[in-house]
């Protein structure tokens, strides 16, 4: 079965400081890959989406970059933080890019920016 | 106009009452539908999908409705593990750089014994 495994859980980062979270995925192949971030008291924003290995598409300008650099790890980055980069961050994936696929998520990081 | 809107609530229910959510969305060419579950600070959960003919699981039932854009769901004999937020969810991309989700804000439900 698939699994998707996320870390770390809860996070606290002065603001200024770097930014890595990792997300990879077992028991599949070639999975599409997302990042969302859910601020307080709002929807799920998506930021990044990749198909392979490599590709990365952006779907908000911001102070974070995502990478792909094997099949099922994808990598949410920051250089820089901001205090408004704070929130529930989620990765998913999604089988395939047919439009009823179903997305399942990682259990998500609170990122506290200080 | 938001792409997908939904009451945040919260509805307070007692247990076994009937509750239903609506959810609106404004891309007409939106090809599918769900519905997710999330509980407080976890990661949401896909409850069920939506077929245009409408579609049950159990005690929970969804219907979309093409020509309005939008979408229910509705909770029978709600029981207290109900307790949750509910988002509303709506594919409004279909290239091949993938699906790409919009999700509503939720809808908040409190169920009480």
């Amino acid at each position: 079965s698939q699994t998707i495994h996320q870390w770390p859980a809860t996070l606290v980062q002065p603001v200024g400081s770097p930014l890595s979270l990792e997300c990879t995925v077992e028991g599949t192949s070639n999975p599409n890959l997302y990042w969302y971030r859910q601020a307080a008291g709002r929807g799920l924003q998506l930021l990044f989406y990749s198909v392979g290995i490599g590709q990365i598409s952006s779907e908000v300008p911001q102070n974070l970059s995502a990478s792909r650099p094997q099949d099922r790890q994808f990598i949410l980055s920051s250089k820089k933080l901001l205090l408004s980069d704070s929130g529930f961050y989620l990765c998913a994936w999604s089988a395939t890019a047919a439009t009823n696929e179903k997305l399942f998520f990682g259990s998500g990081t609170q990122l506290s920016v200080l | 106009r938001k792409e997908v809107e939904q009451d945040p609530g919260p509805f307070n229910v007692p247990e076994g009452a009937t509750v239903a959510f609506n959810c609106t969305y404004s891309n007409s060419a939106s090809q599918s539908f769900f519905w997710y579950r999330q509980d407080c600070r976890k990661e949401p959960k896909l409850l069920m999908s939506v077929y245009s003919s409408g579609n049950e699981d159990g005690r929970f039932t969804a219907q979309l409705n093409r020509a309005s854009q939008y979408i229910s769901l509705l909770i029978r004999d709600s029981k207290l593990s109900d307790s949750a937020t509910y988002l509303c969810v709506v594919n409004i991309k279909a290239n091949q750089a993938g699906t790409a989700l919009i999700f509503g804000k939720g809808t908040t439900l409190s169920v009480s014994s």
